[in-house]
C-alpha cells in the first residue's frame, strides 16, 4: 500500500488559517488522496478528498500538487472545534476496495 | 440520512469468551469495512465486505471473522477473548464501487476484555 507522511503536530491560533501539509511520494495514478479528522472516542469523520484537481467543500480545501507526490489540507478559520488528529490517506480500487492505511495522522492544537 | 450505526457502544467481556459487534451501513452502501483502533497499534484495517462477500483482509488471525447480510448489515465477531482485544472497533459503509467513493465512519464500539 502507498504510504503518506505527516508532521506529527501542527499549532494554529483561532480564526487563521491552517495548512496541513501531506506527503505521497509513492502515490499511483488511481489512488484518490482522502483526509480525515477523529476527535477521542469518536469515529473519523470525513473531511474532503480528490484524485488531481483542488477540493473545496464546506470543511475545507484541498490542494493536490500537479505531480500528486503531496497534498495539502487547507482550513480557512481554524475553530476551537477543529482540535482533532487529522488523518492523510490513500485509497486504492482493485484489490484494496474500502480499505484505508491509516498512518499516526497530525495532531492540531488551536489556541484562542 | 442516517449514518453509520454501530452496536453495542460499550461492553466488557472476559478472557475466553466471544464477542459480536453490529454495524448498520448508510442506506444504499454495499460495502462495509471494519477496524480495529489501539493507543499503540493506531487504526488497523480488519476486512471489508461488499455484497455479502468478504473482499478483503487485513493482518489479523483467524479469531477475527465477519460476515454481511443481504441487507448489507454487518456483524464481526472475536472468539477467545485475549486482553490485548480491547480496544475501539470502528465500521465505515461506502458504495463501494469505485475507490473515489466516500467513507463514512460509526461512532465505534469499546470492547474491554479483562
Amino acid at each position: 500500500d502507498a504510504k503518506t507522511t505527516q508532521p506529527n503536530s501542527m499549532e494554529s491560533n483561532e480564526e487563521e488559517p491552517v495548512h496541513l501539509p501531506c506527503n505521497h511520494s509513492t502515490i499511483s495514478g488511481t489512488d484518490y488522496i482522502h483526509w480525515y479528522r477523529q476527535l477521542p472516542s469518536q469515529g473519523p469523520e470525513y473531511v474532503i478528498h480528490g484524485l488531481t484537481s483542488n477540493v473545496n467543500n464546506r470543511m475545507a480545501s484541498l490542494a493536490i500538487a500537479e505531480d500528486r507526490k503531496s497534498s495539502t489540507l487547507i482550513l480557512h478559520r481554524a475553530t476551537l472545534r477543529d482540535a482533532a488528529v487529522y488523518y492523510c490517506i490513500l485509497s486504492a480500487g482493485g484489490t484494496s476496495y474500502g480499505k484505508l492505511t491509516f498512518g499516526q495522522g497530525t495532531i492540531l492544537t488551536v489556541h484562542p | 440520512k442516517a449514518g453509520v450505526t454501530q452496536t453495542p457502544r460499550y461492553l466488557i467481556k472476559t478472557r475466553g469468551q466471544q464477542v459480536t459487534l453490529s454495524c448498520s451501513p448508510i442506506s444504499g452502501h454495499r460495502s462495509v469495512s471494519w477496524y480495529q483502533q489501539t493507543p499503540g497499534q493506531g487504526l488497523q484495517f480488519l476486512f471489508e465486505y461488499f455484497s455479502e462477500t468478504q473482499r478483503n483482509k487485513g493482518n489479523f488471525p483467524g479469531r477475527f471473522s465477519g460476515r454481511q447480510f443481504s441487507n448489507s448489515r454487518s456483524e464481526m465477531n472475536v472468539s477467545t477473548l485475549e486482553l490485548g482485544d480491547s480496544a475501539l472497533y470502528l465500521c465505515a459503509s461506502s458504495r463501494g464501487d469505485n475507490s473515489g467513493n466516500t467513507i463514512y465512519f460509526g461512532e465505534g464500539s469499546w470492547l474491554t476484555v479483562v
